[in-house]
């Protein structure tokens, strides 16, 4: 099956610098690559994602790039603010129409922003 | 909309009884998920339903773990009964069968077992 690698495990950052959470998958049907971002006590959240037809989206500050080749794809996120301090997954989504959809996560990235 | 609810959100119990877990899913939403995570691990998958049917329970640690859905709608997961390694939070997902396929989360059940 599939398996998704996350790093950093934990990540400090000063506000207003920038941020980088890199994943790697192995199945290379994997088609679909969310990211969430879960506040502490709070629910995962869908912040943004990418497809496989894509190589990089961006949505205000956050941004997401996607290398098929290499099978790896990050997370960027710059000015960071206090409030991007949470806990954040990336995960990888295979497709198939028999089946639906089958989602692998990472192992999470725990980031600060340090006012 | 409403979104993913799950109940009890905490549950403290000792190991050798039973817990029961639920989840509504997003209304119209045939895909039900659960997952796990231990803390500092990752989101670990246990089970997917399509409607009342499972497509896939290779998660599934043990037979001590049963999951329904009946009727398509909301779903349970019972653990009985439960061992100290059952600690975690379970969180259950929903998404509709066709792309786009993104998955919305429910809050998850914090499950302490002593």
């Amino acid at each position: 099956g599939e398996n998704v690698e996350q790093h950093p495990s934990t990540l400090s950052v000063q506000e207003g610098d920038s941020a980088v959470i890199k994943c790697t998958y192995s199945d290379s049907a994997s088609n679909y690559f969310p990211w969430y971002k879960q506040e502490l006590g709070k629910r995962p959240q869908l912040i943004i994602d990418i497809r496989s037809n894509v190589g990089e989206k961006k949505d205000q500050r956050i941004a997401v790039t996607l290398n098929k080749t290499a099978k790896h794809f990050s997370l960027h996120i710059t000015e960071t603010q206090p409030e991007d301090s949470a806990v954040y997954f990336c995960a990888a989504s295979i497709w198939k129409p028999d089946t639906g959809n089958q989602f692998y996560f990472g192992t999470g990235t725990s980031l600060t922003v340090i006012p | 909309e409403a979104g993913v609810t799950q109940f009890p959100s905490h549950s403290v119990i000792e190991k050798g009884q039973t817990v029961t877990l639920r989840c509504d899913p997003i209304s119209g939403h045939d895909n039900l998920y659960w997952y796990r995570r231990v803390m500092g691990k990752e989101i670990k998958f246990l089970l997917h339903f399509v409607k009342e049917s499972k497509q896939d329970e290779s998660g599934m640690p043990n037979n001590r773990f049963l999951a329904e859905r009946t009727g398509g709608t909301y779903s349970t997961l019972k653990v009985q009964p439960a061992e100290l390694e059952d600690s975690g939070v379970y969180f259950c997902a929903s998404s509709p069968w066709r792309p786009p396929e993104k998955l919305f989360f429910g809050s998850g059940t914090q499950l302490s077992v002593l």
